[in-house]
């Protein structure tokens, strides 16, 4: 029943290791987003995919990579995690690019040891 | 790129009150402007939104208005519940689907 969902809902880590989210949507969506929302509750856009095509990278480490194997998933990989990392992470949909609304997932809360 | 700026950062009002969200954007090519509530441990939802080619826009006690020339756009909650609680972002995005979200403004609305 879930439009977007996410896994795992929290993932507790040591720093250094590598990770990954996985997220679904079942909108039939041609886009997908990756989120980070930090301790002060700043929304900061990470990546958005349309139709599997990457279409924004914002000014992210590349130890973060996303994947769309299709354009119902995309899914988060986080190589050498650092405190700094430590957030929740919101996948989103959209029906299509532009003047669309976002439907987020529950997000996923990352801790870093 | 764009700049969002939200005002103010937390607001209080009595049950019954109106609430006033404001938010300025930078990029005049921004032409898409959501409000999103987001809950306490949840995710943000979609509450309202508006195209630059609309002025204003209102469904039921949420009213979004957008003023173009000036690059501003605010929320507008009318008789305001407890269940309104809750931080509240303004976003914009522009013809480059670039989006961007303002610093958000906690809402409590007390009984």
């Amino acid at each position: 029943d879930t439009a977007v969902s996410q896994t795992p809902k929290y993932l507790v880590t040591q720093m250094g290791n590598d990770k990954s989210i996985k997220c679904e949507q079942n909108l039939g969506h041609d886009t997908m987003y990756w989120y980070k929302q930090d301790s002060k509750k700043f929304l900061k856009i990470m990546f958005s995919y349309n139709n599997k095509e990457l279409i924004i990278n914002e000014t992210v480490p590349n130890r973060f990579s996303p994947k769309s194997p299709d354009k119902a998933h995309l899914n988060l990989h986080i190589n050498s995690l650092e405190l700094g990392d430590s957030a929740v992470y919101f996948c989103a949909s959209s029906r299509q690019l532009g003047f669309q609304p976002q439907h987020f997932g529950d997000g996923t809360r990352l801790s870093i040891l | 790129g764009e700049n969002v700026e939200q005002h103010p950062s937390t607001l209080s009002v009595q049950e019954g009150d109106s609430a006033v969200i404001k938010c300025t954007y930078s990029d005049s090519a921004s032409n898409y402007f959501p409000w999103y509530k987001q809950e306490l441990g949840k995710r943000p939802q979609l509450i309202i939104d508006i195209r630059s080619n609309v002025g204003e826009k209102k469904d039921q006690r949420i009213a979004v208005t957008l003023n173009k020339t000036a690059k501003h756009f605010s929320l507008h909650i009318t008789e305001t519940q407890p269940e309104d609680s809750a931080v509240y972002f303004c976003a914009a995005q522009n013809t480059g689907n670039q989006f961007y979200f303002g610093t958000g403004t906690s809402l409590t609305v007390i009984p």
